[in-house]
């Protein structure tokens, strides 16, 4: 069956602007989880969904960063105002439930100028 | 706070002999679990291999083996026959459950090990 996907797959955007990074997880699959990754690091954790409730954003930086998932299915991160420290690998993970492994998708690369 | 220490930045192997990566955990959990994921140059993130640390037998999957040492707090991985495939950034994951919240679990990672497997 379909992975995770991650559209878009390249995002190139300008400080200041708003940027929405959207997560399709594996059909079925109750939990969501969205990461960053910096070049040369692990991915860290972002935020946390169950179904459509999104049960722990501690790991967002801070509150220009937020996300949905309005329906249970697809999630959206979006960053506002962004900023050159905001560029990363920004990677969204699906399991069938909490506490399954997590699937992760193919990642939204974005550079900040 | 649980952390995940990935002590080899870089390792390398010649095709068709045994490599093993090592990985250190700190927890104060009596079960979890543990997983292995590779990063190729694509950078994809793809499973590898997962230990329930209740299971006192360690996991197998294929060419890919783990050493579980509960009481080390120590999850290494061996890859035997390796492959031009597997040269591949590894990276060892813990993952964490809180109850706070209704409930919530990340994975947390260590910073890495970058294999290169020599022809």
């Amino acid at each position: 069956g379909a992975g995770v996907s991650q559209s878009p797959r390249y995002k190139v955007t300008k400080r200041g602007q708003d940027v929405a990074l959207r997560c399709d997880p594996i059909s079925g699959h109750v939990s969501l989880y969205w990461y960053r990754q910096a070049l040369g690091q692990g991915p860290e954790f972002l935020t946390y969904f169950n179904y459509e409730a999104q049960q722990d954003k501690s790991g967002l930086p801070n509150d220009r960063f937020s996300a949905e998932r309005p329906e249970g299915s697809i999630s959206t991160l979006t960053i506002q105002r962004t900023e050159q420290r905001d560029s990363a690998m920004y990677r969204c993970a699906s399991s069938l439930y909490g506490g399954e492994t997590q699937y992760f998708g193919p990642g939204t690369r974005l550079l900040v100028l | 706070a649980q952390t995940v220490t990935q002590s080899q930045p870089e390792m390398s192997v010649q095709e068709a002999e045994t490599v093993t990566l090592s990985c250190t955990y700190d927890t104060s959990e009596s079960d979890y679990y543990l997983f292995w994921y590779k990063q190729p140059p694509s950078r994809q993130m793809i499973l590898v291999i997962r230990q329930e640390a209740y299971k006192q037998q360690n996991a197998t999957e294929n060419r890919f083996s783990v050493n579980f040492q509960k009481a080390a707090k120590s999850f290494s991985l061996k890859i035997s026959d390796s492959q031009l495939g597997d040269a591949a950034m590894y990276f060892c994951a813990y993952r964490l459950y809180t109850l706070t919240q209704g409930g919530s679990e990340k994975l947390v990672f260590g910073k890495g090990t970058k294999l290169t497997v020599n022809p």
